[in-house]
């Protein structure tokens, strides 16, 4: 069972260039997450996707876009990066179907981006 | 909004000593609290998470916490460190039916030998 993979593992990217992190997870879980981890400042939630063809935002939305064309896959874009976006991106999925209120996230591995 | 602090940022304890890392939180309603772990260069994993009922809840790795409502506190705890624990710890929080789960800045163990 893979779980939740991520891709890339790193990047360098100039600033001003577009950028799609790839996350794919295969345990059907309907809920999907999408955080910034930074020095000092913990996880912050960028976007959420409830089921497939939902999206929402999160703490730190502003510069990133996401979609959800299906359950499995969960692609956040940067459509101009920016220096700022320099972080550690980690996707997460939960199952949110079984009633209990509020579950367990997965997490990927990460990907770490250089913005310059 | 809900927040979470994690007034320590580094935390060193010898190994067999016990450990107790501290997490408040502030949020109108009662909340939903995880502890998570993330080891170098890894993702998070859960520990332990408390939603209702029995205030002391016990997770993986020999890992407790305890609900404080009069404290807002949600404080994780160990009797006997060993030198695998040496990670980053998250304290989160979320409300009911609601996706945005807050993390703590976290808490970074060293375990001396």
């Amino acid at each position: 069972i893979a779980g939740i993979t991520q891709a890339p593992t790193s990047q360098i990217l100039a600033a001003g260039r577009r950028m799609t992190l790839r996350c794919t997870q295969d345990m059907r879980h309907n809920a999907m997450y999408w955080y910034r981890q930074d020095l000092g400042l913990g996880l912050r939630l960028i976007h959420y996707s409830n089921t497939a063809g939902t999206t929402g935002k999160g703490e730190v939305p502003d510069g990133y876009s996401v979609s959800r064309a299906n359950t499995d896959d969960f692609p956040l874009t940067l459509a101009s990066a920016v220096p700022s976006q320099t972080s550690v991106y980690f996707c997460a999925s939960s199952d949110q179907a079984s009633g209990v209120g509020y579950n367990e996230q997965f997490f990927g591995p990460g990907t770490r981006l250089t913005v310059l | 909004a809900q927040s979470v602090t994690q007034p320590d940022i580094h935390i060193t304890v010898s190994e067999g000593a016990s450990l107790e890392l501290r997490c408040n939180y502030s949020y109108g309603a009662t909340p939903y609290l995880f502890w998570y772990v993330q080891s170098p260069g890894q993702g998070l994993q859960l520990l332990l998470k408390y939603f209702s009922g029995d205030t002391l809840v016990q997770g993986i790795k020999g890992f407790e916490a305890e609900f404080k409502r009069s404290q807002s506190s949600f404080n994780l705890r160990k009797p006997s460190v060993h030198w695998s624990d040496a990670a980053e710890y998250f304290c989160a929080v979320v409300r009911y039916n609601n996706n945005d789960m807050r993390f703590g800045a976290g808490t970074r163990l060293t375990v001396k030998p």
